[in-house]
C-alpha cells in the first residue's frame, strides 16, 4: 500500500507556481520522498527526491517539513506541458530487486492557459 | 539520462492468442526490471520483478503462468501475456532502477498499449 496521501487534483494558471502537497505521516527515518510524474499515455518520469533537506533541480523544488511528515513539490513556472499526474512516493534507498516503487493515486495537475 | 524502450508501443490481438512485450535498457545494464500494469484512470500496479538469470517474482494475485517473464540478458526483459482475454487489455509499463550515482532514479519505458478483442 502507498504510504502517502495526496489531493486528487488541482489546477493552476500557466506561468504561475504549482505547489503540490503530499502527506507521509508514517515515514521512517531511512525513507526518502520521491516525486514522479506521468503525462497521459506515457511512462512515469523521475522528478526529484529528498531525505530531509529541501532540494532543487532543473525541474522542480522539493520542500520537506522539519518533522518530515509532509512535503510540497513546487513547479516554479508551470507550463501546459506540466499537465500530468504527479506521484509522491516514500521508500528506502535500495538497489536492484528491492528498489520497486509503490504508486498511490497521485494528484492530477491541470495547467490552464 | 538512462533510456528504457518498449516494443511494441501498441498491439491489438484476438482473444486466446499470446502477445510478447519487450523491455530494453538502451545504455545501461539492468539486473532487475519491473513490470507494471495500468488500467484507464487508475494508478500503476506492480505485477512482477524480473531478475536476470533467475525466476521472476510475482506480486500477489498475478498469475505467473499467464504472464510469463523472461530476463534473458542484462538489457532485455520480456513479458508474454498468454491466452489473452479482453480483461487483459491494459497499459503495460516496464522500468529499471539506476545504480551507482543514479541509484535514486527509476527509468520507465514509454509503455505498451494492449487491446484484446
Amino acid at each position: 500500500d502507498a504510504k502517502t496521501t495526496q489531493p486528487p487534483s488541482m489546477d493552476c494558471a500557466e506561468g504561475r507556481a504549482a505547489n503540490l502537497p503530499c502527506n507521509h505521516s508514517t515515514i521512517s527515518g531511512n525513507e526518502y520522498v520521491y516525486w514522479y510524474r506521468q503525462i497521459h499515455s506515457q511512462g512515469p518520469q523521475y522528478i526529484i527526491h529528498g531525505l530531509k533537506n529541501n532540494e532543487t533541480n532543473e525541474m522542480a523544488s522539493l520542500i520537506i517539513t522539519e518533522d518530515r511528515k509532509s512535503s510540497t513539490l513546487i513547479l516554479p513556472h508551470a507550463t501546459l506541458r506540466d499537465t500530468a499526474v504527479y506521484y509522491c512516493i516514500v521508500r528506502s534507498t535500495y538497489t536492484g530487486a528491492n528498489s520497486k516503487l509503490t504508486f498511490g493515486k497521485g494528484i492530477t495537475l491541470s495547467v490552464r492557459p | 539520462g538512462a533510456v528504457v524502450s518498449q516494443h511494441p508501443s501498441r498491439v491489438i490481438c484476438k482473444s486466446g492468442t499470446s502477445v510478447k512485450i519487450e523491455c530494453r535498457s538502451l545504455d545501461f545494464q539492468a539486473t532487475t526490471m519491473f513490470w507494471y500494469r495500468q488500467f484507464p484512470k487508475k494508478s500503476l500496479m506492480l505485477m512482477a520483478t524480473s531478475n536476470e538469470g533467475s525466476k521472476a517474482t510475482y506480486e500477489q494475485g498475478v498469475e505467473k503462468d499467464k504472464f510469463l517473464i523472461n530476463h534473458a540478458s542484462l538489457t532485455l526483459s520480456t513479458l508474454t501475456v498468454t491466452s489473452a482475454h479482453p480483461e487483459d487489455s491494459s497499459f503495460y509499463i516496464c522500468s529499471a532502477p539506476g545504480s551507482g550515482g543514479i541509484r535514486h532514479e527509476q527509468y520507465f519505458g514509454p509503455g505498451t498499449r494492449l487491446t484484446v478483442t
